[in-house]
């Protein structure tokens, strides 16, 4: 079965200090990869996203990276947190062939 | 024109009542659209596809109206569980979000 991953669920982070989120989906090969980030009270923002192997799409400038150095890893990272970086992320991959997404569970970032 | 929007609520409803959500979104060229429904510090998951002729799924039924250029979600026999945030999605091809545009969501409580 196609399932996703993403960890870790929860993370308090101090202003200033590196990040790195990780995402893996399986059971599908190709797929494509968002990243969202969703602040409290707010909509859902596109961050990232990804068509295969090393192609990153950003959408929003900002202090944050993403990399995909395998075929069904995502990985978010930042090298120096801001307060404004807090927030919950979304790993999400388009299930096909309805088109719609399926996210993984989320990380909460608190950036103190 | 923001690309997809909905009523942000509260709506407060008692159980057993019938309530429903209008989005609307502003690319004309959009063309896949979706619910779905996100609980309080959750992932949003897949509610239901929105087809053209209208689709029912138990007590949900959406609708579209390319014309007007919105859908609707319809919720029959309320039940506590139902409370959540539903979010409207659009899939415009070629779209620069990632063909994925997220509404800000609408918010329903449930009440006994």
């Amino acid at each position: 079965s196609q399932t996703i991953h993403q960890w870790p669920a929860t993370l308090v982070q101090p202003v200033g200090s590196p990040l790195s989120l990780e995402c893996t989906v399986e059971g599908t090969s190709n797929p494509n990869l968002y990243w969202y980030r969703q602040a409290a009270g707010r909509g859902l923002q596109l961050l990232f996203y990804s068509v295969g192997i090393g192609q990153i799409s950003s959408e929003v400038p900002q202090n944050l990276s993403a990399s995909r150095p395998q075929d069904r890893q995502f990985i978010l990272s930042s090298k120096k947190l801001l307060l404004s970086d807090s927030g919950f992320y979304l790993c999400a991959w388009i299930t096909r062939p309805i088109g719609g997404y399926t996210f993984g569970s989320g990380t909460r970032l608190t950036v103190v | 024109r923001k690309e997809v929007e909905q009523d942000p609520g509260p709506f407060n409803v008692p159980e057993g009542a019938t309530v429903a959500f209008n989005c609307t979104y502003s690319n004309s060229a959009s063309q896949s659209f979706f619910w779905y429904r996100q609980d309080c510090r959750k992932e949003p998951k897949l509610l239901m596809s929105v087809y053209s002729s209208g689709n029912e799924d138990g007590r949900f039924t959406a609708q579209l109206n390319r014309a007007s250029q919105y859908i609707s979600l319809l919720i029959r026999d309320s039940k506590l569980s139902d409370s959540a945030t539903y979010l409207c999605v659009v899939n415009t091809v070629g779209g620069s979000q990632g063909n994925l545009i997220f509404g800000k969501g609408t918010k329903l409580s449930v009440k006994p």
